[in-house]
């Protein structure tokens, strides 16, 4: 159980365009998501928190009009890349919560591989 | 403030022969740990947490990992490591409602 699912795992866009990366929670019914961001041979850095019904909560220096968030159902959240540039390539992981307990146990995604050109 | 260490980029181990990958903690309350391992281009796997009780703890794959309070350390363990034990390791903490990645620790195995 506690299956967490991303779509696509890698996309290629043009620069100007716009990206949605699907964030699902196959098995369970998550009230709160995750999105981090991933750099080559980094770790994580949390984006945003989002939870379901509500509007997400952003990092300090994480443009929210650039990484829109939607977490629209219990199993379901999505990332916008909008308007696209090179510098946004990354690795982009999202995990769920499933009524998180104090210590925060958290499922995640296989990530999804976004390359700008 | 909370945060986790992970003070070596990269352990190198032969095939056989136990290996560590070190976590230090800091946070005002109880830690909750956790370790996630990371193959390259996935997700992160989940390996084993501490929440509370038993001080080592037994995860996947083989691996555990003892708390230490006095020396605020969460160190993963394996008696004997594998070549497909490689990987990128990352330890995490949970204070509040945010989990804190330290940098991760690469593991390098050799046959």
């Amino acid at each position: 159980g506690a299956v967490v699912s991303q779509h696509p795992s890698r996309v290629i866009c043009k620069s100007g365009t716009s990206v949605k990366i699907e964030c699902r929670s196959l098995d369970f019914q998550a009230t709160t998501m995750f999105w981090y961001r991933q750099f080559p041979k980094q770790s994580l850095m949390l984006m945003a928190t989002s939870n379901e019904g509500s509007k997400a909560t952003y990092e300090q220096g994480v443009e929210k009009d650039k990484f829109l968030i939607n977490h629209a159902s219990l199993t379901l959240s999505t990332l916008t890349v909008t308007s696209a540039h090179p510098e946004d390539s990354s690795f982009y992981i999202c995990s769920a919560g499933r009524d998180l307990p104090r210590y925060n146990e958290q499922f995640f995604g296989p990530g999804t591989r976004l390359t700008v050109l | 403030a909370q945060s986790v260490a992970q003070p070596e980029d990269q352990v190198n181990v032969a095939e056989g022969n136990p290996l560590t990958v070190k976590c230090t903690y800091s946070v005002s309350g109880n830690p909750y740990l956790f370790w996630y391992v990371q193959y390259p281009n996935r997700g992160l796997q989940f390996l084993l947490k501490y929440i509370t009780g038993d001080n080592l703890v037994k995860g996947s794959y083989g691996f555990e990992a003892e708390f230490n309070k006095s020396q605020t350390s969460f160190h993963l363990k394996k008696p004997s490591a594998l070549v497909s034990d490689s990987a990128l390791y990352f330890c995490a903490l949970t204070g509040g409602f945010k989990t804190i990645f330290g940098a991760g620790t690469r593991l390098f195995v050799k046959a």
